[in-house]
């Protein structure tokens, strides 16, 4: 059965520093989503992309986050500098298009710790 | 805008008993729901979702849940808890395709199955 790949999936980091992290879709996927989930909380969106155009990055903190998915397939969200407040599990999803975004497949996330 | 609220961050069920998670929310129009159950450090998995039609709806590992309109509500049950229920339970909302397409969260319910 075809699955969302995450990578990594734990990352300890000083604040800071500058953190990445990938996602790779199921395969013919053409949107995106990334997510980040606080702990005791739920999933907020981050960014979702169709094909390789942003379509809702309202959520994003753009001073230093930043995500790309250069060729419409795999993703990449990025964090420079750190801060202590970005601790968190980062989850990517994909799905068919956004005609039918209620069917978000999600990967198993990349739980970042920043000290 | 949309919201989601779940009542009880933590349920608590001896196997074998009834499973209730509530989920109330609130909608501008007749939104699209969805419940996600997601295992430690796993990321989430689609459990079951209402659409349009039919407002009881089966979902997968026993659970299902019911649409009530009046009620604003959406609430999961289950006959009968099992061990490996033991997670969290996420609610979603959407509103349907022509009004945007971005899932709103609920903060989530920790169910703990006790032998």
């Amino acid at each position: 059965e075809a699955e969302v790949a995450q990578s990594p999936r734990y990352k300890i980091t000083e604040k800071s520093q500058a953190v990445a992290f990938w996602c790779d879709p199921i395969s013919g996927h053409a949107t995106l989503y990334w997510y980040r989930q606080i702990l005791g909380q739920g999933p907020e969106l981050l960014v979702q992309f169709q094909d390789e155009s942003v379509v809702d990055d309202s959520q994003l903190p753009k001073d230093r986050f930043s995500a790309e998915r250069l060729k419409g397939v795999d993703s990449t969200l990025k964090i420079q500098p750190a801060e202590l407040g970005d601790s968190a599990m980062y989850l990517c999803a994909s799905s068919l298009d956004h005609v039918s975004s209620y069917e978000q497949y999600f990967g198993p996330g990349t739980r970042l710790t920043v000290t | 805008a949309q919201s989601v609220t779940q009542l009880g961050s933590h349920v608590s069920v001896s196997e074998g008993a009834l499973v209730l998670l509530r989920c109330n929310y609130s909608s501008s129009v007749p939104p699209y729901l969805f419940w996600y159950v997601q295992y430690p450090n796993q990321g989430l998995q689609l459990l079951l979702k209402y659409t349009t039609g039919a407002t009881l709806v089966k979902g997968i590992n026993g659970f299902e849940a019911e649409f009530k309109k009046s009620e604003t509500s959406f609430h999961l049950t289950k006959p009968s808890a099992h061990m490996s229920d033991a997670a969290e339970y996420f609610c979603a909302v959407r509103p349907p395709m022509e009004y945007g397409n971005k899932l709103v969260f609920g903060a989530g319910t920790i169910l703990r199955v006790k032998s």
